[in-house]
């Protein structure tokens, strides 16, 4: 099993451009998620996902969007990036919801530059 | 407001044994989790503890007391792929995760 993919793993945008950050897993897993990962910080839940065609936000939503057409895929764009958007990008997954019978996988993590 | 507490960084030697602590505040709570991750990778699953006391895996160890709002990881017979950053992370009453900013531990030879 692959677990969770995430690509691109590096990208460089401009500002104001925008792109898509994809996140496919294998696990059949109901539950999917995006954090951003910032220095000093704690991971923080940018939008999630109990099920296909079923999104939710978190922490930091703004400037994002997200869809689940499928269970296996959650892609996360940025609308029009912006500098506070440079960060690491972590998809996360789990077969339900997050509690101690079901922990997050991570994917490998998308570095993010906006300039 | 939500918060976890836990030190930026520390330093131990390797065989030795060390203790990374955690407190947290949160709007509920429904367990507590630890993820390791080495630099430039993902998190990975240590523990979860939702009732008071201590479980032990292997070399690792996590303790909860929830009327303290208190966790730690012992890391026991320390190896240098022990060198990682450990997050502590709260499960609050919505079954939200609430992360700290890590723990960011150095193992000296």
């Amino acid at each position: 099993n692959a677990g969770v993919t995430q690509t691109p793993k590096f990208q460089v945008l401009k500002t104001g451009q925008s792109m898509t950050l994809q996140c496919a897993q294998d696990m059949n897993h109901e539950y999917m998620s995006w954090y951003r990962q910032d220095p000093g910080m704690g991971l923080r839940l940018i939008h999630y996902s109990v099920g296909a065609g079923i999104t939710d936000q978190g922490e930091v939503p703004n400037g994002y969007n997200v869809s689940r057409s499928t269970t296996e895929d959650f892609p996360l764009r940025l609308l029009s990036a912006a500098p506070s958007q440079t960060s690491v990008y972590f998809c996360a997954s789990s077969q339900g919801g997050v509690d101690g019978a079901n922990v997050l996988t991570f994917g490998a993590g998308s570095r993010l530059t906006v300039l | 407001g939500q918060n976890i507490d836990q030190p930026t960084e520390m330093t131990a030697t390797e065989g030795a044994i060390v203790q990374i602590n955690c407190t947290y505040q949160t709007s509920g709570f429904n367990g507590l989790f630890w993820y390791q991750q080495h630099a430039g990778e993902a998190p990975t699953f240590l523990s979860y503890n939702v009732l008071d006391g201590l479980e032990e895996k292997g070399r690792f160890s996590s303790f909860l007391s929830r009327s303290k709002g208190y966790s730690y990881l012992l890391l026991k017979e320390l190896q240098m792929k022990d060198s990682a950053s450990y997050l502590c992370a709260a499960l609050d009453s919505n079954y939200q995760l609430i992360w700290g900013a890590g723990t960011k531990l150095i193992i000296k030879p």
